[in-house]
């Protein structure tokens, strides 16, 4: 069964940092991009981050850009998120999401896990 | 930025009735257009890509057209299983964004 599943969030102070890990199983984890999209309480989706298969292509929302880190690791089958300088704004449920396609990065999602919440509060 | 204008925010329907959602796009964006059904308290997931590619396991009732700027989902003969909220996504330029959700309620 093709399966990803979030950890690592929590409540956090602003300004505060907070690592997330998604772990991947049931497909070849290294043959596909993944991303970070999140979704805040009641609103809809917003694409976070998302990392081609060897790394080597990385990009960000400008609304996180510079304070968050996406990584990947290949022989855990996981991926991560870096989340520095959290804002309140940041406050969301965290999505991991397969990339569509092999070998490339589309920016389609076709295997979403169940999200992990992140809230930004003092 | 591509910004995508989805409507209705919130549809209300029956079973068995035929619903169309619309997503408007702010430029052309080819046929690169994602559906996605989200239930409460799940993740979202693919219904339909390259605009009219049925994902795999999703029943023959749901139908996406169009291309350019103006895209369609259409659920054939709404399901009691297909009350969810449904969002339009473009991967045709970087940022990936997507539409606002359409709520798809029981009347």
């Amino acid at each position: 069964e093709v399966q990803l599943v979030e950890s690592g969030g929590g409540l956090v102070q602003p300004g505060r940092s907070l690592r997330l890990s998604c772990a991947a199983s049931g497909f070849t984890f290294d043959d596909y991009a993944m991303h970070w999209v999140r979704q805040a309480p009641g609103k809809g989706l917003e694409w976070v981050s998302g990392i081609s298969w060897n790394s080597g292509s990385i990009g960000y929302a400008d609304s996180v850009k510079g304070r968050f880190t996406i990584s990947r690791d290949n022989a855990k089958n996981s991926l991560y998120l870096q989340m520095n300088s959290l804002r309140a704004e940041d406050t969301a449920l965290y999505y991991c999401a397969k990339d569509l396609e092999m070998a490339t990065m589309v920016y389609a999602f076709d295997i979403w896990g169940q999200g992990t919440m992140v809230t930004v509060s003092s | 930025v591509i910004w995508m204008t989805q409507s209705p925010s919130l549809l209300s329907a029956s079973t068995g009735d035929r619903v169309i959602i619309s997503c408007r796009m702010s430029q052309g964006i080819s046929s690169y257009l994602a559906w996605y059904q989200q239930k409460p308290g799940k993740a979202p997931e693919l219904l339909i890509y390259a605009a009219s590619t049925l994902q795999s396991g999703v029943p023959s009732r749901f139908s996406g057209s169009g291309s350019g700027t103006d895209f369609t989902l259409t659920i054939s003969c709404l399901q009691s299983e297909d009350f969810a909220t449904y969002y339009c996504q473009q991967y045709y330029s970087f940022p990936p964004t997507f539409g606002q959700g359409t709520k798809v309620e029981i009347k």
